[in-house]
């Protein structure tokens, strides 16, 4: 079973750039997350979607950051302009179902770095 | 969400058993306890979760105080594959879904 995949896997841009990054959950799971990842801190969730509906977003911040899962399978987020706490590496999660499932399962992340 | 408390680091020697502890004195009647661990430069990984009894799986046992107010994460034989962070968290079984993250245990495993 193929997990979930993320790209790009690394990125440097400057501030007040726009950056955008991609992920395809695992087949059939209808729950998606997005997180951030600062250094040495766990993940925080940033927006979960339900199929192609946002079920939470309430740590989004929403005057630079927007998601959205088309179609309901992929999903893109994006940041702009970028900002240098924005440095973090971005990780993508999903799960059969949100509730029933205990598993979330996790991408290897995309790592941003913010100059 | 109900806060868990984990050690910032433990170490432990190969082929070892190694108990992780986790407190969570404000745990509700409704919450699952989750173990996931985070291995050098990937995404967390789900390494096991229970409610009340105690549980064992092909990865780790997780044992559970009658009080349910502190938990233990065993790995029976640590590899240095194992080397890793190690988050406990709560999640509300009503709720479910939401994972939340504190800093998690850093375990090194020694030859």
């Amino acid at each position: 079973e193929a997990g979930v995949a993320q790209s790009p896997r690394y990125k440097i841009i400057e501030k007040r750039q726009s950056v955008a990054f991609w992920c395809n959950p695992i087949s059939g799971h209808a729950t998606l997350y997005w997180y951030q990842q600062i250094l040495g801190q766990g993940p925080k969730l940033l927006i979960q979607f339900q199929n192609n509906g946002v079920v939470d977003d309430s740590q989004l911040p929403k005057d630079r950051f927007s998601a959205e899962r088309l179609k309901g399978v992929d999903s893109t987020l994006k940041i702009q302009p970028a900002k240098l706490e924005d440095s973090a590496v971005y990780l993508c999660a999903s799960s059969l179902e949100s509730g029933r499932s205990y598993e979330q399962y996790f991408g290897p992340g995309t790592r941003l770095t913010v100059t | 969400d109900a806060k868990t408390t984990q050690p910032n680091s433990m170490e432990s020697n190969e082929e070892e058993p190694v108990h992780l502890p986790c407190n969570h004195s404000t745990i509700s009647g409704t919450d699952y306890i989750h173990w996931y661990r985070q291995l050098p430069s990937q995404g967390p990984e789900y390494v096991i979760h229970g409610l009340t009894s105690n549980v064992n799986n092909r990865m780790a046992s997780l044992a559970i105080a009658e009080d349910r107010k502190s938990s233990t994460l065993i790995l029976h034989r640590a590899t240095l594959r194992d080397a890793a962070v190690y988050y406990c968290i709560l999640r509300d079984r009503r709720t479910a879904s939401k994972l939340t993250f504190g800093t998690g245990t850093r375990l090194q495993v020694t030859l």
